[in-house]
């Protein structure tokens, strides 16, 4: 079964501070895994994904495939940092599947 | 292209009403997705289709929640009877082909069922 855990509901951090969110998934295969973001009130959008290794807004994220685990971190919070941000696995099926979000507020 | 369009973008409707959300996918998509978002459990797949057909229907909670989509460019998620659990943001997304970098997500429907 494909599974996403995202172990935090809510993260609260200062401005400058680091940010890790965490994401741990259950597949058996070779997953694709993404971040979204949803700022307040918008849509849901694509934050970055595990194949292209990219840095957007200064968030990364490595796949582990030994901890089986998707971390999301930035070296320095910014206050427009603060949103909801789902961890979400694409296995052998069409279907992607997200965790239940960890909403990240940033105070300055 | 304006993106995935749902409509209402709100409704407060009264338990045992019946609910239809509604869909519009960018053209030239093929794939749909309805999820529903709730504070206690996040956001969660309800069913999707490919080429207008349904796939995976495994995530719809009840006998009351039904989705259909007569053809490419429009779907409905329907409701009836509506109860106050149901409240919740509903989803509609959209990609093309299998590679789920270019899934897009619509603005949602906010249900507020009293």
């Amino acid at each position: 079964a494909q599974r996403v855990t995202q172990p935090e509901k809510l993260l609260s951090v200062f401005k400058g501070a680091p940010v890790e969110l965490k994401c741990n998934y259950s597949y058996s295969g070779s997953p694709e895994l993404f971040w979204y973001v949803q700022y307040s009130r918008q849509r849901l959008q694509l934050l970055l994904r595990h194949i292209s290794r990219e840095s957007i807004k200064g968030f990364t994220a490595d796949l582990n495939k030994g901890e089986t685990s998707f971390h999301l971190k930035k070296p320095f919070a910014q206050e427009e940092d603060s949103a909801m941000y789902y961890c979400a696995l694409s296995g052998n099926t069409d279907k992607l599947i997200f965790g239940t979000g960890t909403r990240l507020q940033v105070f300055p | 292209d304006a993106g995935v369009i749902q409509s209402p973008r709100h409704e407060v409707t009264e338990m045992g009403q019946e609910v239809t959300l509604r869909c519009k996918p960018i053209s030239g998509h093929d794939y749909l997705f309805w999820y529903r978002q709730t504070m206690m459990r996040g956001l969660e797949l309800l069913i999707y289709f490919n080429n207008n057909v349904p796939i995976d229907d495994s995530g719809m909670p009840e006998d009351r929640f039904s989705a259909k989509m007569p053809n490419a460019s429009f779907s409905t998620l329907k409701i009836q009877p509506s109860e106050p659990r149901d409240s919740a943001v509903y989803f509609c997304a959209s990609s093309f082909g299998k590679n789920r970098n270019t899934i897009y997500f619509g603005e949602g429907s906010w249900l507020t069922v009293v």
